[in-house]
């Protein structure tokens, strides 16, 4: 399994773009890379997933490089509410195969 | 409507007791799992289980066992509870190829 290697925790200011980078430089080739947020108190809610280049939806955006040996979530403009932690999974979809790190602890603040 | 849904929430038991924790599903997934989250917000997967397959992580005391009666139910059962134990515990489910994991709210097991 691919072991991932975040920051342990970044500060922010409201209205910034936040950007979270993981490093995966085992990454497997049937491996996709998953970003999930953990606000206190609760399960791990899903964010974003790609495989390769960029990805976009309405919470984030993810940027992958060619080697994949990394990955970036960029959260824009950034809110209070944004404060919790971020986890970089990589697997190959199977979800016996997610292995949570110890994630990003992102606190933002006014 | 919760789409995972666990229950106790808070769960306080003294050493040495058996208890159980109740997780259920209404999202037609087919396959759940159950994560301990100790002091240090590591999160763990300690069971994956379809109608096919029961996949344990060979850390995990054989004092845990999940329950399946069916596909949307998967209890956690805990024997001989140790100081240890005392976690929150996450039950997900997600489709057998998922993309991605729905999570419950968690259980807060501490154990005097």
């Amino acid at each position: 399994l691919a072991k991932t290697t975040q920051p342990i925790s970044m500060d922010s200011y409201e209205g910034q773009e936040v950007n979270i980078t993981c490093s995966h430089n085992n990454i497997a080739t049937n491996d996709y890379i998953t970003w999930y947020q953990q606000f206190p108190s609760q399960g791990p809610r899903f964010i974003i997933q790609g495989y390769k280049t960029k990805v976009t939806n309405e919470v984030a955006s993810l940027f992958i490089p060619a080697d994949r040996k990394s990955s970036t979530l960029s959260l824009p403009r950034v809110s209070l509410s944004d404060t919790a932690v971020y986890y970089c999974l990589v697997g190959d979809n199977y979800g016996q195969n997610f292995v949570f790190g110890p994630g990003t602890r992102l606190s933002v603040l006014p | 409507d919760t789409a995972v849904s666990q229950t106790p929430k808070y769960l306080v038991t003294q050493m040495g007791n058996d208890k159980s924790i109740k997780c259920e599903q209404n999202l037609g997934h087919d396959t759940m799992y159950w994560y301990k989250q100790d002091s240090k917000k590591f999160l763990k997967i300690m069971f994956s289980y379809n109608n096919k397959e029961l996949i344990i992580n060979e850390t995990v005391p054989n004092r845990f066992s999940p329950k399946s009666p069916d596909k949307a139910h998967l209890n956690l059962h805990i024997n001989s509870l140790e100081l240890g134990d005392s976690a929150v515990y996450f039950c997900a489910s997600s489709y057998t190829n998922p993309g991605e994991l729905f999570f419950g709210e968690g259980s807060r097991l501490t154990v005097l």
